[in-house]
């Protein structure tokens, strides 16, 4: 998967609680995004990052704020984590040299359920 | 919300035979990629095509873009059972970095 982990895969937490989700990546890749994955939604980018300290909201960041402090690591958080934010949470990484391709690669996935 | 639309949203066939998904998008784009995501896995870039191409091959697939009608096509030849994925189109707008992706379209081969 490209250098991409995401921690954890896998977490239960209950309503009103906040949570962080890590992505960390060995390429340096300067972008890196968060997406959620849902049901006939397909997926949809939350927020992402164009360098350390450098972040910007997608088609869904209410409730959701990032950070990155470092290139490799790129943290979303969840303020007070909501039964709609149960998801498949996604991260990924991009780099771009002559030609701006943008192509990206993904994290293996981190399942959240929201109880 | 979304800028590419897959067609069909799912689809089966028998191993060997083709494979043809449908991606439209609305507005101008810099490339359209397409992406396979095997159950419970991230996503998988296979291949770009850029606006200014008509036709990309790359091993048994082969992708079409028609920038007039805003469509693009994969073709995925002599199916084989681990093929069977879920297919996403992808579009680079012409000012940004961001990708917009489809729903997708849910390929099964059955051996």
């Amino acid at each position: 998967d490209a250098g991409i982990t995401q921690s954890p895969r896998h977490k239960v937490t209950e309503t009103g609680t906040p949570v962080t989700l890590r992505c960390h990546q060995t390429e340096n890749h300067r972008y890196m995004y968060w997406y959620r994955q849902d049901p006939g939604h397909g997926l949809r980018l939350i927020h992402y990052s164009y360098g350390v300290k450098d972040t910007d909201k997608g088609e869904v960041s209410d409730g959701y704020s990032v950070s990155r402090s470092k290139t490799e690591d790129f943290l979303l958080t969840l303020e007070s984590a909501t039964s709609s934010q149960t998801s498949v949470y996604f991260c990924a990484i991009s780099e771009s040299v002559a030609g701006a391709s943008y192509e990206q690669y993904f994290g293996p996935g981190t399942r959240l359920t929201v109880t | 919300s979304q800028q590419g639309e897959e067609d069909p949203q799912a689809l089966s066939i028998q191993e060997g035979e083709n494979a043809t998904m449908n991606c439209s998008y609305k507005t101008s784009i810099n490339n359209l990629q397409w992406y396979r995501q095997n159950s419970g896995r991230g996503l998988v870039h296979l291949i770009l095509i850029r606006s200014n191409e008509r036709e990309k091959h790359s091993g048994r697939l082969r992708v079409t873009l028609d920038t007039s009608k805003k469509s693009s096509s994969l073709l995925i030849t002599a199916s084989r059972a681990a093929d069977t994925a879920s297919y996403f189109c992808a579009t680079l707008g012409g000012s940004n970095y961001k990708l917009t992706f489809g729903k997708g379209t849910l390929l099964t081969v059955n051996p």
